[in-house]
């Protein structure tokens, strides 16, 4: 079946600008996991949905950076006033309920110039 | 707070020797481990996982990793790489099923002909 998607694969902004990143998790999948790839800090955990509990937004490193999950399916991460420092790979993550194993998506490199 | 040490950030293996690679942990409560594979330019893959039960835990293709809790350590072996080996591998730790996984920062396993 289909995996997790993200879109887009790549993204290109400059200093300053919002961007969005979207996430499809695997159908019946309520959980759903945000991470950070980036050179020299590895992969950090940033936000998770769990059905209609509220997130867990305990990862996010800055309040310009906000997720949310419309109808308990796909998912938007958004980064406002990007800095050169969001430059990563950003990964989704998504899981059957209260299953301990996580189905990434391919990621999205985000390059801010 | 749980985290996790990968000691090696690169290994470089002949092709059809023995490998391994070390992951420590640290928790105050039970943990669940995984290791992680990501292939170039590929998405994270589950490569095998500990939950409980028998502390000896096999991939498919010819992996393994023993959990030891004294040593509180998690280490992947494979008695004979391939070239197909490379790739970069995380371990993760999880509290439970579905909650945020904390990972190391990889370990990047080159396989050398």
């Amino acid at each position: 079946g289909a995996g997790v998607s993200q879109s887009p694969s790549n993204k290109v902004t400059e200093k300053g600008k919002d961007v969005e990143l979207r996430c499809d998790p695997i159908s019946g999948h309520t959980a759903l996991y945000w991470y950070r790839q980036s050179l020299g800090q590895g992969l950090e955990f940033l936000i998770y949905f769990q059905g209609n509990s509220a997130p867990d937004k305990s990862g996010l490193p800055s309040d310009r950076f906000s997720a949310e999950r419309t109808g308990g399916s796909v998912s938007t991460l958004t980064i406002q006033r990007t800095q050169q420092e969001d430059s990563a790979v950003y990964l989704c993550a998504s899981s059957f309920p209260y299953a301990d194993t996580q189905y990434f998506g391919p990621g999205t490199r985000l390059t801010v110039l | 707070a749980q985290s996790v040490t990968q000691l090696d950030s690169q290994v470089p293996v002949f092709e059809e020797a023995p490998v391994e690679l070390r992951c420590n942990y640290s928790s105050s409560v039970s943990v669940y481990l995984f290791w992680y594979v990501q292939y170039p330019n590929q998405g994270l893959q589950l490569l095998l996982k500990y939950l409980s039960g028998s502390t000896l835990v096999e991939s498919i293709n010819g992996f393994e990793a023993e959990f030891n809790k004294s040593q509180t350590s998690f280490h992947l072996r494979k008695p004979s790489v391939h070239i197909s080996d490379t790739a970069e591998y995380f371990c993760a730790v999880g509290r439970s099923g579905n909650t945020p996984l904390v990972f190391g920062k990889g370990t990047r396993l080159s396989v050398i002909a």
